[in-house]
């Protein structure tokens, strides 16, 4: 059974500075892994989205990498800032039919102004 | 565009109560999954559908519950004879279609307390 494990559970940062958020996974075989944002009360918006061929994607301040082989993504946050303040979820996805995702239990990151 | 939409955005209840939470995906996607979030839980899969496929229930933790999705867009989740361990957020999301390359889009989701 796929288990996804998320480190830190959360972390506070001063404005500005870099941050790398850690996904680690159980079972190699998967289709691609997804990295989520989750405001108190909202649900899900996806960040980045990277296919099991890839090794990273960008998107602005943000870039995801994964590492099939070792089992590990990670998340890197340039230059954080307050609005950044949310929980971040990281989700594999199996190569078979269904594809339903298999979620870490979270980081929660706060950035002080 | 509309994204996926849930309604009630919450709901109180008491134990022993049935209930009924909505899902409106976007238009066109044929894949629709309900998650539930929780505390100590995290967030777990429970229920996909496919097109007119039958669903997959494999995720669904006891036979109080059940969902539908009648023709192939909006689906119910209904909670029988609900528990106070039934609390949490339900989520749902629906993509394009189920293959891996496509992403899932949720929705706000349904905070559900039982009293």
């Amino acid at each position: 059974k796929q288990e996804v494990t998320q480190i830190p559970a959360a972390l506070s940062v001063p404005e500005g500075e870099n941050l790398v958020l850690n996904c680690s996974f159980t079972d190699s075989a998967i289709y691609n892994l997804q990295w989520f944002r989750q405001d108190p009360g909202k649900g899900l918006t996806s960040l980045l989205l990277i296919q099991s061929s890839q090794r990273e994607q960008t998107s602005g301040r943000l870039n995801a990498s994964l590492d099939k082989s070792s089992g590990r993504s990670t998340l890197y946050i340039a230059a954080s800032q307050p609005g950044d303040s949310a929980t971040y979820l990281c989700a594999v996805r199996p190569p078979n039919a269904g594809n339903m995702l298999t979620f870490g239990g979270g980081t929660r990151l706060m950035v002080k102004p | 565009g509309a994204g996926v939409s849930q309604s009630p955005s919450n709901k109180v209840t008491e134990k022993g109560k049935d209930v009924e939470l909505r899902c409106d995906p976007i238009s066109g996607h044929t894949a629709l999954y309900w998650y539930r979030q929780s505390l100590g839980q995290g967030l777990e899969f429970l229920i996909y559908f496919q097109g007119n496929s039958a669903p997959d229930k494999s995720g669904l933790p006891s036979d109080r519950f059940s969902a539908e999705r009648t023709g192939g867009s909006v689906s119910t989740l209904t909670i029988q004879r609900t528990q106070q361990e039934d609390s949490a957020v339900y989520l749902c999301a629906s993509s394009l279609t189920s293959g891996g390359a496509y992403e899932q889009y949720f929705g706000p989701g349904t905070r559900l307390t039982v009293t």
